[in-house]
């Protein structure tokens, strides 16, 4: 069975960092391109970054370019999410997910249960 | 950045009625490149449909997508008790991938 388990998530200072960690289990991590997506109350679902299965390949979504980093340990199996310069609309559930192709079609098919990252003073 | 527009914003209806929820692209989303959600209150999003028309894994086939260009549909052919929820269309053709704001399908 397919386990993503994120932890790190808590309370921030706006300008903070905060580094969110996903631990997998349950198939071949090494294999597959992993993203986190947020989800707040006013803005729904954001995709934020993902990672080649060999790490060779990062993508962000702008709003958080320069300020995080998305990193993985294939060895460990774990996902990371190095969040720095939070700002208040960093205030989101951070779900890691992971990314099922079929040929040139996919879609995130496993999800974490999201951790909770709030910014403010 | 391509938005996705959905609609309804709520869709009211009752135990074995149809759910038709739209999602509409800002530009012609790649190659289909769409999928869509399901998400309860205090749960993950869980995956329905990838590549516009095929059912994720274990997903009941009263769950139907289609669409190509810009316009794209789910449809819940007989709506059971546990489909009751919010459903999110989400493009993947061109970065940033986007999702759209969701579709809240409430009992009647």
């Amino acid at each position: 069975e397919v386990q993503l388990v994120e932890s790190g998530g808590g309370l921030v200072q706006p300008g903070g960092s905060l580094r969110l960690s996903c631990a997998a289990s349950g198939f071949t991590f090494s294999r597959s391109w992993m993203s986190w997506v947020r989800q707040t109350s006013g803005k729904g679902l954001e995709w934020v970054a993902n990672i080649k299965h060999d790490g060779s390949e990062k993508h962000y979504v702008a709003s958080v370019k320069g300020r995080f980093t998305i990193s993985r340990d294939n060895a460990r199996n774990s996902l990371y999410l190095q969040m720095d310069s939070l700002r208040a609309e960093d205030t989101a559930v951070y779900y890691c997910a992971r990314w099922y192709s079929s040929g040139w079609y996919g879609g995130f098919d496993s999800w974490g249960q999201g951790t909770l990252v709030t910014v403010s003073s | 950045e391509i938005v996705l527009t959905q609609s309804p914003g709520t869709l009211s209806l009752s135990p074995g009625e149809r759910a038709t929820l739209s999602c509409r692209a800002s530009q012609s989303v790649s190659s289909s490149f769409l999928a869509w959600y399901q998400q309860k209150p205090g749960q993950a999003p869980r995956f329905l449909i990838y590549g516009t028309s095929n059912r994720a894994t274990g997903i009941p086939d009263r769950f139907s997508g289609s669409g190509s260009g810009t316009d794209f549909t789910l449809t819940i052919s007989r709506l059971e008790p546990e489909d009751f929820a919010v459903y999110y269309c989400q493009q993947y053709g061109s970065s940033p991938w986007t999702f759209g704001q969701g579709t809240k399908v409430e009992i009647k």
